[in-house]
């Protein structure tokens, strides 16, 4: 099933533009993740923020955690056109082994 | 550095015909190991998990079976083949997941006609 959902479905802006993509999930996390995918790849990991945190940087990503919330946003600050891609929120629950539950993702683009 | 090798990249299958994708993954031991799907615009799908070798953990219920031979294999099966089995297929590695993440393969499209 899926537990996260990303908002918006879609994102259209302007290369230097900052681009923020928020997912929210139902259950209990002990970490939540963030995944881009080019057209037709694999994914690449992108951060890794764990239950007990509520903000972590990465170069030009920032992501919040929100628990009472249920709640993350990532955001990717001075667009390039090649973050163009589809980003993915993933959970992982907070019992037994790591297993990573998927939303449907942001599609990004990110106009030259 | 810890890599995961997924072939084929493509696959065009007829219905009711057998499957066998194989993941691989150096530079690592006893990685956690999974299969997704991925079915057009839509996100991931977990089908299975592995912990290590000859243990798997199914999450769905499907005509899909999965193996781990070995440390570092990990096969995904089907004796028939259903339309609704087309999908981009992943395999991911964990090795200290909840601190590093997963690495994913490049993924295996599949098509079933």
């Amino acid at each position: 099933s899926q537990q996260g959902e990303e908002d918006p479905q879609a994102l259209s802006i302007q290369e230097g533009e900052n681009a923020t993509m928020n997912c929210s999930y139902k259950t209990s996390i002990n970490n939540l993740q963030w995944y881009r995918q080019n057209s037709g790849r694999g994914l690449v990991h992108l951060i890794l923020i764990r239950s007990n945190e509520r903000e972590k940087h990465s170069g030009r990503l920032r992501v919040t955690l929100d628990t009472s919330k249920k709640s993350s946003s990532l955001l990717i600050t001075a667009s390039r056109a090649a973050d163009t891609a589809s980003y993915f929120c993933a959970t992982d629950p907070d019992l037994g082994y790591s297993t990573l539950t998927f939303g449907k993702g942001t599609m990004l683009l990110v106009s030259p | 550095s810890q890599t995961i090798h997924q072939w084929p990249a493509t696959l065009v299958q007829p219905v009711g015909s057998p499957l066998s994708l194989e993941c691989t993954v150096e530079g690592t031991s006893n990685p956690n190991l999974y299969w997704y799907r991925q079915a057009a615009g839509r996100g991931l799908q977990l089908l299975f998990y592995s912990v290590g070798i000859g243990q798997i953990s199914s999450e769905v219920p499907q005509n899909l079976s999965a193996s781990r031979p070995q440390d570092r294999q990990f096969i995904l099966s089907s004796k028939k083949l259903l339309l609704s089995d087309s999908g981009f297929y992943l395999c991911g590695l964990g090795q200290g997941p909840r601190l590093y993440g997963y690495t994913f393969g490049s993924g295996t499209r599949l098509t079933v006609v």
